[in-house]
């Protein structure tokens, strides 16, 4: 079975420009997680979805940073315009969303990105 | 305003001994304590968890300990074996629903010596 799957895996931009990160969750998985991870803050929730309905997104650091679910089966972290300081692995997970839901989540590889 | 600490970066065992890795929460409305392992260049995979109803969980090797009244949780890993080397996340979780808010703490990298 596919697990959560992410893109890019590694993507290098330039302070000013569009940034697009995607994830395709698990099939059947009704939550969708955004994190990012860096040395000093570890792995920060970002923003996470319900049945395709934003639900929390008080971890988005600010205006720049947006997220979208068209549809069960697709994801998107925009920031625009980037910034150096947005330098970070960023990680889309799914959970299953079924009663009695312990909190597992299933996450992708992570998209590294670097802005200079 | 960080709900989950761990406080200890790095942490360094024999291989054989006995690892315990530490998180301590400030909130006591959570439902379920997790762990999880990273390993470089991959996400984040689940360990073990436990509920707030109970104060220990095995699985194998790892073992689980909740101290409510603490609001401490530790990760026992007897006996640590090499391949155990990686990055330890402690992760709180509100509620049963599918939208439970999963929060994590900022991790703590265990190396297991020869």
């Amino acid at each position: 079975d596919a697990g959560v799957i992410q893109s890019p895996r590694h993507e290098v931009t330039e302070m000013g420009q569009e940034v697009t990160l995607r994830c395709k969750p698990i099939s059947g998985h009704n939550s969708l997680f955004w994190y990012r991870q860096t040395m000093m803050r570890g792995l920060e929730l970002l923003i996470y979805f319900n049945n395709n309905v934003p639900i929390d997104d008080s971890g988005m650091p600010e205006d720049r940073f947006s997220a979208k679910m068209p549809n069960a089966s697709f994801s998107t972290l925009k920031i625009q315009p980037s910034e150096p300081r947005d330098s970070a692995v960023y990680f889309c997970a799914s959970s299953p969303g079924t009663s009695g839901n312990t909190g597992e989540l299933f996450f992708g590889e992570g998209s590294r990105l670097t802005v200079l | 305003d960080q709900q989950v600490k761990q406080n200890s970066p790095s942490l360094s065992v024999q291989e054989g001994r006995i690892s315990i890795l530490n998180c301590d929460y400030t909130n006591s409305m959570f439902d379920y304590f997790l762990w999880y392992k990273k390993y470089p260049a991959e996400g984040p995979t689940f360990l073990i968890s436990i509920s707030s109803i109970k104060d220990k969980n095995e699985d194998g090797r790892f073992t689980v300990f909740l101290n409510k009244s603490a609001k401490h949780l530790s990760l026992h890993i007897v006996p640590s074996q090499p391949g155990d080397s990686a990055v330890y996340f402690c992760a709180i979780s509100r509620g049963y629903s599918s939208a439970s808010k999963i929060i994590f703490g900022s991790g703590t990298r265990l190396s297991i010596r020869p």
